[in-house]
């Protein structure tokens, strides 16, 4: 049974970077066809698209945050990271990691709550 | 860029079904997914492909899609099902990018 975990901190200051990371286990993070994504949520909010990553390190962003947005893909740890710049208070959500295979979220990780604030 | 448009709440009595609706242009056309999300906890497939189920889901989970709307439709509805519910699909127009839908609480009277 694949499992996903975020881990990273929960407080950022403004205008600094938010750096998560999403351990993969009960499987191969390279093996089968499948995209890693990030997808965060707002307090009270719906689910925002932030972007995904292959195992090639292919990656596609949302448009709205490709600017300051970087995902990576380290293969030897099984895990993959989110790179967010430039935070402000909009930013503060709770940030899942997921896996997409054709299309659809299978697998979840509990998310994790950042709040960024000074 | 797409979007899907999801009423905000839909109120059932137990036994009843419960229909939620998602919004798109020609949406029919894509392949639509659903999640169910509790407070506190991530978000659950419980549609694929416009209307297949996950192994765990019940059978009472169905889905439909046509023309300008997919539906969720839930038979006999528990009080277990309340929650809210996100339609998603993928906007292809150039990159690649998923799309959810705004979601919609499901309250079981």
């Amino acid at each position: 049974q694949v499992q996903l975990q975020e881990s990273g901190p929960g407080l950022v200051k403004p205008s600094q970077t938010l750096s998560l990371t999403c351990t993969v286990s009960g499987g191969s993070i390279s093996s089968g066809s499948y995209y890693w994504s990030w997808i965060r949520q707002p307090a009270g909010k719906g689910l925002e698209w932030i972007g995904r990553i292959y195992t090639s390190g292919s990656t596609n962003y949302n448009p709205s945050l490709k600017s300051r947005v970087t995902i990576s893909v380290d293969t030897s740890k099984n895990q993959f990271s989110l790179k967010l710049s430039s935070v402000t208070a909009a930013d503060t959500a709770v940030y899942y990691c997921a896996r997409e295979r054709s299309g659809w979220y299978g697998y979840w990780g509990q998310g994790t709550l950042v709040t960024v604030s000074s | 860029s797409y979007v899907l448009t999801q009423p905000p709440s839909v109120s059932v009595a137990p036994g009843k079904t419960a229909r939620i609706t998602c919004g798109g242009n020609n949406i029919g056309s894509k392949s639509v997914h659903w999640y169910q999300q509790k407070p506190g906890q991530a978000p659950v497939l419980v549609i694929y492909y416009d209307s297949d189920r996950p192994s765990g889901i019940p059978e009472r989970f169905s889905g439909s899609n046509s023309g300008n709307t997919a539906t969720l439709t839930i038979s006999r509805v528990e009080a277990g099902d309340e929650a809210d519910y996100y339609c998603q699909v993928w906007d292809s127009s150039s990159d690649p990018i998923a799309v959810f839908g705004g979601g919609t609480k499901l309250t079981v009277l």
